[in-house]
């Protein structure tokens, strides 16, 4: 069955330090995949969406994710952080069997420290 | 161009009562998604809706869960007899059509005391 997994449940930072967020997926055909934020006690926003074409996609608010079919993986990373970044987020894929499911992971929660 | 709205943002029930959540999707959207999200948990899809039709429910509940997009109106989640475990938050998204990016409501906090 699809499935994504986030690793980290928590990542602590200190602001203006890299981050990255790590999401690897299992598919067996070829992927869409997603990341979305959730801001505290807000909906889920989306951050950028890989559909083809370069494996380097580049999203809102300075964040970006690469794609690597080989590793399977479909990490999140921001050079340098701010406080305003505090806020978990989700890896998701839509489901093969039906392209209006999304599949989300467990979500990452990231805490920016001053 | 206003975005996905759901009402209430929170809702509070007994066990055993009714809880009705309302999501009116972005405008020129026909497509509705319900997706269920537990306590530290992710997002799990659980119905998809076109106007009146459901076309995928293999996340719904087998019992007390309900939904509906009617031809004028908002989509309803409907939960009847709520217990304890229905405690969560739930998220409507939306989108022009199937293969389209979803965009997401704020989400009903639903807490059965």
């Amino acid at each position: 069955a699809q499935s994504v997994t986030q690793l980290d449940s928590q990542v602590p930072v200190f602001e203006e330090a890299p981050v990255e967020l790590r999401c690897n997926y299992s598919s067996s055909v070829s992927v869409y995949l997603f990341w979305y934020v959730q801001y505290p006690n807000q909906g889920l926003q989306l951050l950028l969406k890989y559909l083809s074409g370069s494996t380097l996609v580049k999203g809102i608010n300075g964040f970006e994710a690469e794609f690597n079919k080989s590793q399977t993986s479909f990490h999140l990373r921001k050079p340098s952080v701010h406080i305003s970044d505090t806020a978990e987020y989700f890896c998701a894929v839509p489901s093969h069997s039906s392209a209006s499911k999304i599949i989300f992971g467990s979500g990452t929660r990231l805490s920016i420290r001053p | 161009n206003a975005g996905v709205m759901q009402n209430p943002r929170h809702l509070v029930r007994r066990r055993g009562q009714e809880a009705r959540l309302r999501c009116s999707p972005m405008k020129g959207h026909s497509h509705v998604y319900w997706y269920r999200q537990l306590p530290e948990e992710g997002l799990k899809f659980m119905v998809y809706l076109q106007k009146e039709n459901i076309i995928d429910e293999s996340g719904m509940p087998k019992e007390r869960f309900s939904a509906e997009f009617p031809k004028e109106g908002p989509s309803i989640l409907r939960i009847q007899q709520v217990v304890r475990g229905d405690s969560a938050a739930y998220f409507c998204a939306s989108s022009p059509g199937t293969t389209n990016t979803q965009y997401f409501g704020p989400g009903t906090r639903l807490t059965v005391l």
